[in-house]
């Protein structure tokens, strides 16, 4: 059974950054494509962007460009997300989500969520 | 950017038919996915490369996909399928995600 756990919720202040952590169990954490996305209170699903730990290239959401880094540790089998220069907007439930085997990039299992919430 | 278009909401009465479209350019040549959320909780994909379910979803679940318009497909609505659903592709010409907006099913 595959699992991915997901770091606690995090305040931040204008202008920091926060790092999410993404445990995943119950399979092969290298070999499968991780992506991450958020969700604004009361908004659609969004887009940030994804790695493949085994190559442990990353690319990111356009939107994202140079405020986001996304990186893998194999030996912990843990993913994370930083996102730096925090706006009020940033305010939302980050979600990472294992993509599925084959090459259509489906998200079969997701983490809990983490809510960052920027405020000062 | 490819963008991907749904219907804000769709009300259906309880034991009918829903369905849930997702317009895109020749969307019919992409592989689109289906994920239903309910408040709070994380989105579950019910229905994916067009028409396959992942082990555990109903059958009452399917989905259909061609030229410019995809469609998600509940059959026999149950109160319990009242969610937010969103649909999914893969743009290849930028290797992104795109989300569609979602689309807010209420049983009558």
């Amino acid at each position: 059974q595959v699992q991915l756990v997901q770091s606690g919720a995090e305040v931040r202040k204008p202008g920091s950054s926060v790092k999410v952590s993404c445990k995943a169990s119950g399979d092969t954490f290298s070999t499968y494509a991780l992506s991450w996305g958020r969700q604004a209170p009361g908004q659609g699903l969004e887009w940030m962007g994804g790695i493949i730990p085994i190559f442990g290239t990353a690319n990111y959401a356009q939107k994202f460009q140079g405020r986001v880094t996304i990186t893998a540790d194999e030996l912990t089998s843990t993913a994370y997300m930083e996102l730096s220069s925090l706006r009020s907007d940033d305010t939302a439930v980050y979600y990472c989500a294992r993509v599925g085997a084959g090459d259509s990039y489906y998200l079969d299992y997701w983490g809990q969520g983490t809510l960052v919430t920027v405020s000062s | 950017s490819y963008v991907l278009t749904q219907p804000p909401s769709v009300s259906v009465a309880p034991g009918q038919t829903a369905r849930i479209t997702c317009e895109g350019n020749n969307i019919g040549t992409k592989s689109v996915h289906w994920y239903q959320q309910n408040p709070g909780q994380a989105p579950v994909l019910v229905v994916y490369d067009d028409s396959d379910r992942p082990s555990g979803i109903p059958e009452r679940f399917s989905g259909s996909n061609s030229e410019n318009t995809a469609t998600l497909t509940i059959s026999r609505v149950e109160a319990g399928d009242e969610a937010d659903y969103y649909c999914q592709v893969w743009d290849s010409s930028n290797d992104h995600v795109v989300f569609g907006g979602g689309t807010q099913l209420t049983v009558l």
